[in-house]
């Protein structure tokens, strides 16, 4: 088993909907959690971090972290065409460096 | 100026070859990375440095070495290319402001082909 599962997609929304994204980890010691964006041939950049259950919101953006079920979530409001990307989920336990996803890729529709 | 550089930014070489890929920061932090990217498969971890003297391997560390020249400096190193090494590099730092934070900042990656 992955230690950072996600859906590879492709995740089509239309515009102006909510996309969705998830992520699944195997660590129960795991204790920060981070969604990145990744534009094709570009270097990922951080988008949301989480650390406790429940939801932390930023502009469009909110992270859902539940500890109980291992699953940590990224929502994006009135997605847009620029959204379209791959989102990274990424998981950090204990002392070692973060352990990443393979990533969901995103497609907003115009 | 990028805060985190990696050179070169594309490379092709042979195999059998002895390939170093470097990487500079100027964010004065303490822990830098190295991953690989393939397609479809995600940022993997080849080696990571939390200070000169601590170097970890990562999950994918056989046929690659890393050498830690300084704080802003952290170089990785193909000692004999092969061809399923090629991929996209990325060098990453991070700066824990606390034990949870730990945000990392990626250079804009080398582009690694070997023939």
């Amino acid at each position: 088993q992955k230690e950072v599962e996600q859906n590879s997609g492709p995740l089509s929304v239309p515009e102006g909907a909510i996309a969705s994204l998830n992520c699944t980890y195997s660590d129960r010691g795991s204790q920060s959690f981070f969604w990145y964006r990744q534009y094709s041939g570009k270097s990922p950049e951080l988008i949301m971090s989480i650390y406790s259950n429940g939801d932390k919101e930023d502009g469009r953006f909110t992270a859902q972290l539940n500890k109980a079920s291992q699953y940590v979530s990224l929502l994006i409001r009135d997605s847009q065409p620029s959204d379209s990307a791959t989102y990274l989920c990424a998981v950090r336990t204990g002392r070692r460096a973060l352990t990443f996803g393979s990533g969901t890729r995103l497609q907003v529709q115009p | 100026d990028a805060d985190v550089t990696q050179t070169p930014r594309n490379r092709i070489t042979k195999t059998g070859k002895r390939i170093m890929l470097e990487c500079s920061q100027t964010k004065g932090h303490d822990r830098m990375y190295w991953y690989r990217q393939d397609p479809g498969l995600g940022l993997q971890l080849i080696y990571y440095s939390f200070d000169v003297k601590d170097i970890n391997k990562g999950e994918i560390s056989d046929g690659y070495s890393v050498s830690r020249q300084a704080q802003a400096k952290f170089s990785l190193s193909l000692e004999s290319a092969i061809p399923n090494q090629t991929a996209l590099y990325f060098c990453a730092t991070s700066d824990t402001q606390g034990f949870s934070t730990d945000t990392q900042y990626f250079g804009p990656g080398t582009r690694l082909t070997v023939l």
